[in-house]
C-alpha cells in the first residue's frame, strides 16, 4: 500500500464550479498536510498547508484534514481555467528535514 | 520569499557526457535540499536528501556514483549526472526545505540524453 493516494483524474469540470480534491494516508504519524498546484513542466508551488486536523481557508481555496479518518481535502470554489494545474498532495511528519510523501497527482482542466 | 532557482532549465547532451544541475535558494538558508525526478504524467519522485556539509541520502534504487549530489552551502546544492544515458532523459526538480513543514520548488530541468 502507498503512503498516500490520490486519484489521479483527469477531471474537467465548467468554469466557477466548485471543485473537490481527495488523498488518503496511511501514515497516522503525518502532522503537516500540504496542497501543491503544478503547471504543465514547471516545479510545483506551495498552494496551502495544514498543521494536524481541521480547515485552513485562503481566498477561494480551503483545505480540511481529519485525522481520524486519514484523508484531506482541497476545495476550489468559483474555477476558473487558470486553475487548471495538476495539484499535488503531500504530507510530512513535520521535523526539519523530514522527507514529503506525495500523491500521484490529479490533473484538473477548468472549461471556459 | 521563499525562492528557489535551478539552472539550466533545459538541456540537451550527447549519451555518455555529464551534466550539472545548479539548485539555488535565493532568499533564505536551507539546512536540507531535495532532488526529485519526475515523468510526464505522474507524481515526484525522491532521489535524494541532501544537507549541507554531509554526504546525500539516496532512496533506494538511485545510483548515488552516477547522480552525485554536492550541498556545498546553505544556499547551493548541485546534481550531477555522470554518464547520462537515453535514460536518464527526465525532469529533474530540487527543493529547499526550511521548517519542517515548509518545501519550496525550483522550476526543475528538462534533461534530453541523445
Amino acid at each position: 500500500q502507498k503512503e498516500v493516494e490520490q486519484d489521479p483524474g483527469p477531471l474537467s469540470v465548467p468554469e466557477g464550479a466548485i471543485v473537490s480534491l481527495n488523498c488518503t494516508y496511511s501514515n497516522s504519524a503525518f502532522q503537516y498536510f500540504m496542497w501543491y498546484r503544478q503547471y504543465s513542466r514547471k516545479g510545483p508551488e506551495l498552494l496551502m498547508y495544514t498543521y494536524s486536523s481541521g480547515n485552513k481557508e485562503d481566498g477561494r481555496f480551503t483545505a480540511q484534514v481529519d485525522k481520524s479518518s486519514k484523508y484531506i481535502s482541497l476545495f476550489i470554489r468559483d474555477s476558473q481555467p487558470s486553475d487548471s494545474a495538476t495539484y499535488l498532495c503531500a504530507m510530512s511528519e513535520g521535523n526539519t528535514g523530514n522527507q514529503f510523501y506525495f500523491g500521484t497527482g490529479t490533473s484538473l482542466t477548468v472549461i471556459p | 520569499g521563499a525562492v528557489v532557482s535551478q539552472h539550466p532549465s533545459w538541456v540537451i547532451c550527447k549519451s555518455g557526457t555529464s551534466v550539472k544541475i545548479e539548485c539555488r535558494s535565493l532568499d533564505f538558508q536551507a539546512t536540507t535540499m531535495f532532488w526529485y525526478r519526475q515523468f510526464p504524467k505522474q507524481s515526484l519522485m525522491l532521489m535524494a536528501t541532501s544537507n549541507e556539509g554531509s554526504k546525500a541520502t539516496y532512496e533506494q534504487g538511485v545510483e548515488k556514483d552516477k547522480f552525485l549530489i554536492n550541498h556545498a552551502s546553505l544556499t547551493l546544492s548541485t546534481l550531477t549526472v555522470t554518464s547520462a544515458h537515453p535514460e536518464d532523459s527526465s525532469f529533474y526538480i530540487c527543493s529547499a526545505g526550511r521548517l519542517g513543514y515548509e518545501q519550496y520548488f525550483g522550476p526543475g530541468t528538462r534533461l534530453t540524453v541523445t
